[in-house]
C-alpha cells in the first residue's frame, strides 16, 4: 500500500505565485519528513526537512507546515520563478530505519 | 567535492542477461542506499548498507536482485536474468552516517531492458 500519498500531481502556477503539494501519511513511526527537488536527468536534491516536533519550518522561499494531528504535510513556494519547475518529492522514514518512503511526485511548472 | 557517481549512466540489455550497476558514492560516507525510480512506482528503496554489510534488504523486489559493497565505498547493484518490469532508473544515494539525516543522490543509470 502507498504509505505516502502526494497530491496534485501535476501544478500549473504563474510566477510569483505560491504553488502547494500537499502529503498524507499512515505509519505514526514515521519521524523525518524531507522534501527533495529534482530536475530532468538527475538525481533528487534534498530542499528543506522537517521533523514531527515542529509545525512550520522556512529556509528562504521554501516553507514547510505541518500537521501531525492530521498526518499532513506540506511544500509552499513563495515568490515562485521559472527556475522552481521540477518534480518535487515528499518522502518519510520511519525512525530506526534508513530507507525513505516517496509519495509519487509533482511535476510543477511554473510559467513566466 | 565530488558527489555522487554512478555508471554507466544508461544500459540497454535484453531480456534475461544479467547486468551490473556501478555506485560510487561521495567520499568518507558510511551509509548507502539504492533506490529504483520507475513511472508506474515512483521512488521505491531497495537496499541499505552501513559499511560493508546490508542490514535492510527489505526492498529488493525478487531474489534476482543483489547488492554488494567493498571496502566501505564502492557499490554494484546486479539485476539477473532481467525482466522488461525492471526497466527504470536505479538511483544511489549516500549519507555521512547510519541515522544522519540528508540523502544525497546521484544521477542514476536509466536500464532498458528489451
Amino acid at each position: 500500500q502507498q504509505q505516502v500519498k502526494q497530491s496534485p500531481q501535476s501544478l500549473i502556477v504563474q510566477k510569483g505565485g505560491i504553488p502547494i503539494i500537499n502529503c498524507a501519511y499512515e505509519n505514526t513511526a514515521f519521524d523525518y519528513f524531507p522534501w527533495y527537488q529534482q530536475f530532468p536527468g538527475k538525481g533528487p536534491a534534498l530542499l528543506i526537512a522537517i521533523r514531527p516536533d515542529v509545525s512550520e519550518k522556512k529556509e528562504g522561499r521554501f516553507t514547510i507546515s505541518f500537521n501531525k494531528s492530521a498526518k499532513q504535510f506540506s511544500l509552499h513556494i513563495m515568490d515562485s520563478q521559472p527556475g522552481d519547475s521540477a518534480t518535487y518529492f515528499c518522502a518519510a522514514r520511519r525512525g530506526g530505519a534508513d530507507g525513505l518512503t516517496f509519495g509519487k511526485g509533482t511535476h510543477l511548472i511554473i510559467q513566466p | 567535492g565530488a558527489g555522487v557517481s554512478q555508471s554507466p549512466s544508461n544500459k540497454v540489455t535484453e531480456k534475461g542477461k544479467d547486468v551490473e550497476l556501478r555506485c560510487d558514492p561521495i567520499s568518507g560516507h558510511t551509509a548507502l542506499y539504492w533506490y529504483r525510480q520507475s513511472l508506474g512506482q515512483g521512488l521505491e528503496f531497495l537496499i541499505y548498507f552501513q559499511g560493508n554489510s546490508a542490514p535492510d534488504k527489505s526492498g529488493l523486489p525478487s531474489d534476482r536482485f543483489s547488492a554488494e559493497r567493498t571496502g566501505g565505498s564502492v557499490s554494484t547493484l546486479t539485476i539477473q536474468r532481467t525482466q522488461q518490469e525492471d526497466s527504470a532508473v536505479y538511483l544511489c544515494a549516500s549519507s555521512w552516517a547510519r541515522g544522519t539525516d540528508t540523502q544525497y543522490f546521484g544521477p542514476g543509470t536509466r536500464l532498458t531492458v528489451l
